[in-house]
């Protein structure tokens, strides 16, 4: 237990399905986090937040929408997703900044493995 | 960002001590050197991070000589659960840019029997 939580665990959907990657942190940290991971391959940051406000959106398509109402909770909510973007999604969390050197260890959740069919 | 370079495999035996060294040349005066291990289908963990010299936890030991443009990740006597991929990243809090680090493709540790 990482005290990151994921849901749900696994998901299938059709390209016309709208739903959504639910994740919650009982950490107290600040900063939250998605990646994607396709087989074999790196993970890929999708989006950063910190203090509820979004840092980094590395070119990830708009079927892909982010949503942190507070910095315990974060969404993907998905819409009309591709074949292609079938992953494991993980989300992870960290303390940021806080005076002095932060160290940014990041604590993952076990991941919402999605099917696009 | 800080780039990292790791071998892709490893094979170790079960009861070897096992080494993977991370080479970061560019590692700039703030970054910090991070490990992290993955299992399929689960996120990574975190195992250890270092600045300079030597530090030691109950799982590894991370080696981190004083240029710092390399790190040894050291796992005593590896067991079967151990195979797993290793990831080294070297960076520091977000910026104003987000996140000034990347995980590569990492270190896939096979041990055998």
């Amino acid at each position: 237990e990482t005290g990151v939580t994921q849901t749900p665990r696994h998901l299938v959907m059709g390209m016309t399905n709208k739903k959504s990657l639910k994740c919650e942190q009982h950490l107290g940290h600040n900063a939250m986090y998605w990646y994607k991971q396709s087989a074999k391959k790196p993970l890929e940051l999708m989006f950063v937040y910190s203090l509820e406000e979004r840092v980094e959106n590395n070119s990830v398509p708009s079927r892909f929408s982010p949503e942190c109402p507070n910095s315990s909770h974060l969404f993907l909510h998905l819409h009309t997703l591709q074949p292609e973007d079938s992953a494991l999604y993980l989300c992870a969390s960290s303390q940021d900044g806080a005076g002095g050197p932060a160290k940014n260890i990041q604590y993952f959740g076990a991941g919402t493995r999605l099917s696009v069919l | 960002l800080a780039k990292t370079t790791q071998p892709i495999s490893m094979d170790s035996y079960e009861g070897q001590e096992v080494n993977i060294t991370c080479s970061h040349n560019n590692i700039a005066t703030n970054d910090y050197i991070t490990w992290y291990q993955q299992f399929p289908s689960q996120g990574p963990r975190f195992i250890i991070q270092g600045y300079k010299t030597k530090v030691t936890n109950e799982v590894a030991s991370l080696f981190i000589p004083a240029d710092r443009k390399s790190s040894t990740l050291s796992l005593p006597r590896v067991s079967l659960s151990d195979t797993a991929v290793y990831y080294c990243l070297v960076g520091f809090a977000l910026d104003n840019y987000g996140q000034n680090f990347v995980f590569g493709p990492g270190t896939r540790l096979s041990v055998l029997p």
